[in-house]
């Protein structure tokens, strides 16, 4: 059974500074791997998407690696902003599913002025 | 171009009562999944919809819980009766298709409705 854990479970950061989110899996057995964002009382917005066949993914200020072998994702944000204060989120997706996401209970990030 | 609408937005309800949650997806999307996302925890997949025929639903509690997706656009959730334990918020996402990249793999995920079993 996939288990997708994020530690940790909340970062604190001066505006400025980079910041780096941590995803592991269990199964490496993967199809991609997305990253979502979730603001208070919001749904999800999706930022980044890697297919398995991937090493990175890129968006303006946000880079996102995989490394299937380890079971490892890692969100970057450079140059953090107040904006970027939110819960991100990382799920997978199994080579053996019709779609369905496999996420992590995400990590909180609050970007202080 | 609109996005996944919900509604209610909030619901407070007596346990064993039952409850409906609507969801209309992104005009378009042949996929549409409701997921239950339990305070401090992420989303869990309770059933996921091909058009109007159901792909997985290995985590819906068929005892209480009931979804239709009628006509492959809207979509309802049923709980009934309600638990304390169901008290979360519900998400409907939508996208393209089930496989062949990014741009059919992104989910949509609509704003969500709050939940309280008293």
């Amino acid at each position: 059974k996939q288990e997708v854990t994020q530690i940790p479970a909340a970062l604190s950061v001066p505006e400025g500074e980079n910041l780096v989110l941590n995803c592991s899996f269990t199964d490496s057995a993967i199809y991609n791997l997305q990253w979502f964002r979730q603001d208070p009382g919001k749904g999800l917005t999706s930022l980044l998407l890697i297919q398995s066949s991937q090493r990175e993914q890129t968006s303006g200020r946000l880079n996102a690696s995989l490394d299937k072998s380890s079971g490892r994702s890692t969100l970057y944000i450079a140059a953090s902003q107040p904006g970027d204060s939110a819960t991100y989120l990382c799920a997978v997706k199994a080579t053996d599913s019709w779609g369905k996401l496999q996420f992590g209970a995400g990590t909180q990030v609050v970007v202080t002025p | 171009e609109a996005g996944v609408a919900q509604s209610p937005r909030y619901k407070i309800i007596e346990k064993r009562q039952s409850v409906a949650f609507w969801c209309n997806p992104i005009s378009g999307h042949a996929t549409l999944y409701w997921y239950q996302q339990i305070l401090g925890q992420g989303p869990k997949l309770l059933i996921q919809f091909q058009n109007n025929g159901v792909v997985d639903d290995s985590q819906l509690p068929k005892d209480r819980f009931s979804a239709e997706r009628l006509k492959g656009v809207d979509s309802t959730l049923k709980i009934q009766p309600a638990k304390l334990e169901d008290s979360a918020v519900y998400l409907c996402a939508s996208s393209l298709g089930l496989a062949g990249g990014p741009e059919t793999d992104t989910q949509y995920f609509g704003p969500g409705t709050r939940l309280t079993v008293l």
